[in-house]
């Protein structure tokens, strides 16, 4: 199995910040990474899509890049509403993994 | 308007069995891939299966392997998961998913609200 480990686990950034989220896979997994964000009792929201492709509807304050093992979140410039888990997911082979997910506090 | 809502979730017993349902409208359900992914309480996003449009091609987590069975009814735009042999470890919020795109199975694009499936004795 493909293991996907996010890091920091958790961080605190104040509104306007620039923010990376990083995700590593234990082997490559070409472009085949995907972003989601989770608020406290609601289902996930796919953010961006095979690394870099943001999802109809998201900030364009979002973007993501990466290859073969090693990935980027960033949130250019945070915002309140942005507080929430961030999971990254590699489809690229079955079983399907995510990261443990990276908790976002606004200050 | 895209939507998925899942349903069957409840107490169950270790040992029991459950099914669960998700019921979806708004897009062509048999041109997409489906999923289950589950989230234990305080925990993270775990995947647990997916089934492809016509119900032909499926896949497990090891975990689950062999005690849950995903399904279909193209008919009835509705997707199944069939738990047994439930164990305190299955304890979790199940979310159905849509495939991002017609004939993906990868991401996950649209999420239903969720179904909570406790084993407890």
């Amino acid at each position: 199995d493909i293991q996907m480990t996010q890091s920091p686990s958790s961080l605190s950034a104040s509104v306007g910040d620039r923010v990376t989220i990083t995700c590593r896979a234990s082997q490559s997994i070409r472009s085949y990474l995907n972003w989601y964000q989770q608020k406290p009792g609601k289902a996930p929201n796919l953010l961006i899509w095979t690394t870099s492709n943001l999802q109809s509807g998201v900030p364009s304050r979002f973007s993501g890049s990466g290859s073969g093992t090693d990935f980027t979140l960033t949130i250019s410039s945070v915002q309140p509403e942005d507080s929430a888990t961030y999971y990254c997911q590699q489809s690229y082979s079955t079983p399907i993994t995510f990261g443990q997910g990276t908790r976002l506090e606004i200050k | 308007e895209i939507q998925l809502v899942e349903s069957g979730g409840g107490l169950v017993q270790p040992g029991g069995s459950l099914r669960l349902s998700c019921t979806v409208s708004g897009f062509t359900f048999s041109d997409y891939w489906m999923q289950w992914v589950r989230q234990s309480p305080g925990k993270g996003l775990v995947w647990v299966s997916r089934l492809n449009g016509d119900g032909s091609s499926t896949s497990y987590a090891d975990s689950v392997k062999g005690r849950f069975t995903i399904s279909r009814d193209n008919a009835k735009n509705t997707l199944y998961l069939q738990m047994n042999s439930l164990r305190d470890e299955d304890t979790a919020v199940y979310y159905c998913g849509r495939g991002c795109f017609s004939n993906s199975g990868g991401c996950v694009g649209s999420w239903g609200q969720g179904t909570l499936v406790t084993v407890s004795s």
